[in-house]
């Protein structure tokens, strides 16, 4: 079946670390890869995107490239701030979406 | 801004009682998804429905129906409703019927069942 793994948080970072969420999925066919964010009270946005291997989505300084040789989307910064505070979730469309559980991310200055 | 509008932003309500969730996509959006999150089992995929018609169903419950009206717009109806149902409901809409078109969240309704 279609499924994302994503690394499991909470993740709390001082301001100006590196970043990684680690993101693996199982699909069947050929899937497009999503990274999204959730702020506090709102719904969920759209980071960056991947529509095929060897892709690098990249958006606000975040990067992920889509692996079909590991099935992964691993989301890296190489410097975060705290604005980036959020819940990131990782997602596949191959029919319908499929989305990771989340992963909180806390950037204490 | 996503486009996506959601209404009402709060729902408060007892057991048992029925209530509906309204959902107006981002214009030329012909795609509305509804999801269900909540804090012990995540983002879950409830519905969706392209230009009117149902195109896939997800963890929906019975108790729940959903529909796309010709102006595109979408309510979800909840009833009987348990403790349970306490969650946070979202709508997305994309402009695609399948494929590689990211979706557009609203803000989401925040269901309180007392």
């Amino acid at each position: 079946g279609n499924s994302v793994t994503q690394m499991e948080g909470p993740v709390t970072l001082s301001e100006e670390a590196f970043l990684t969420i680690n993101c693996t999925y199982t699909a069947t066919g050929y899937p497009s890869l999503f990274w999204y964010v959730q702020y506090p009270g709102e719904g969920l946005q759209l980071l960056l995107k991947a529509t095929k291997a060897d892709d690098k989505g990249s958006n606000k300084g975040f990067e992920a490239t889509y692996r079909k040789e590991t099935t992964s989307f691993h989301l890296e910064k190489g410097s975060v701030q705290v604005s980036d505070s959020a819940v990131y979730f990782c997602a596949l469309m191959v029919d319908q979406f499929y989305f990771g559980t989340g992963t909180s991310l806390t950037v204490i200055p | 801004d996503s486009g996506v509008t959601q209404t009402p932003k709060h729902l408060i309500t007892a057991t048992g009682q029925r209530v509906t969730l309204r959902c107006s996509p981002r214009s030329g959006d012909l795609s509305v998804y509804w999801y269900q999150q909540s804090l012990d089992q995540g983002l879950q995929f409830l519905i969706h429905y392209y230009n009117g018609e149902e195109r896939a169903k997800g963890n929906i419950l019975e108790r729940f129906s959903a529909q796309q009206f010709p102006d595109l717009h979408s309510e979800l109806n909840l009833s009987s409703l348990e403790l349970g149902d306490s969650a946070l409901y979202f709508c997305a809409s994309s402009v695609s019927r399948t494929g590689g078109s990211p979706l557009h969240f609203g803000n989401g309704t925040r269901l309180t069942v007392t």
